[in-house]
């Protein structure tokens, strides 16, 4: 396995912008995570996937961001009208199956700077 | 609803010291318990889980933590530290009424002094 795959790593954009992230979680991985982590705070949950079903949204996931997991594999996480509260690190992570104790790998993430 | 403490947000060693990240948790149900590190510029890799099986967990690079029910704590420790610890280090927890998110602490980040 090459690991989860997140791309851009880093985006600087200015207030009011559209950006969209891309995940490409590990091969054959069901579900698929996203979170959010600000400097000097743990990851917090945004949302998660099981195949190409949304099934959870954290209360954090505004109107502005949506997540798409189109055929159950690679994901976009896109925020419309950037604010500058925005920025932050949004973390991807797969798992293998469906049970809580899965373990969830990790991606390196995407920095997003909202100037 | 479920949460994490980690008491301590930055950790100071001597090479060779003990390790102890400390970690408290608040759940209305039986936990799941991760410890998660992180290293610059790189992702989360799991250390170790506790999952209702044993109590003292083994994990990799010589860590281990003890689920404590009656302190509702869940430390991690490694006998002796090396350099390549230095990291920060997340405590997680997810539970059955909460589906399949994790809720993670603040982390703390370890350093080594040679």
């Amino acid at each position: 396995d090459t690991g989860v795959s997140q791309n851009p790593r880093h985006k600087i954009t200015k207030r009011g912008q559209n950006v969209t992230f891309r995940c490409d979680p590990i091969s054959e991985h069901n579900r698929l995570y996203w979170y959010r982590q600000t400097l000097g705070q743990g990851p917090e949950f945004l949302t998660y996937f099981q195949n190409e079903a949304q099934l959870e949204k954290s209360r954090l996931l505004s109107d502005r961001f949506s997540a798409e997991r189109p055929k159950g594999s690679f994901s976009t996480l896109e925020i419309q009208r950037t604010e500058q509260g925005d920025s932050a690190m949004y973390l991807c992570a797969s798992s293998p199956g469906t049970a809580i104790t899965d373990t969830q790998y990790f991606g390196p993430g995407t920095r997003l700077t909202v100037l | 609803a479920q949460s994490v403490t980690q008491l301590g947000s930055h950790v100071s060693v001597s090479e060779g010291a003990l390790v102890l990240l400390r970690c408290n948790y608040s759940s209305s149900v039986p936990p799941y318990l991760f410890w998660y590190v992180q290293y610059p510029n790189q992702g989360l890799q799991l250390l170790l889980k506790y999952t209702s099986a044993a109590t003292l967990v083994k994990g990799i690079n010589g860590f281990e933590a003890e689920f404590k029910k009656s302190e509702t704590s869940f430390h991690l420790t490694k006998p002796s530290a090396h350099m390549s610890d230095a990291a920060e280090y997340f405590c997680a927890v997810s539970q059955e009424t909460s589906g399949s998110r994790l809720t993670f602490g603040e982390g703390t980040q370890l350093t080594v002094n040679p």
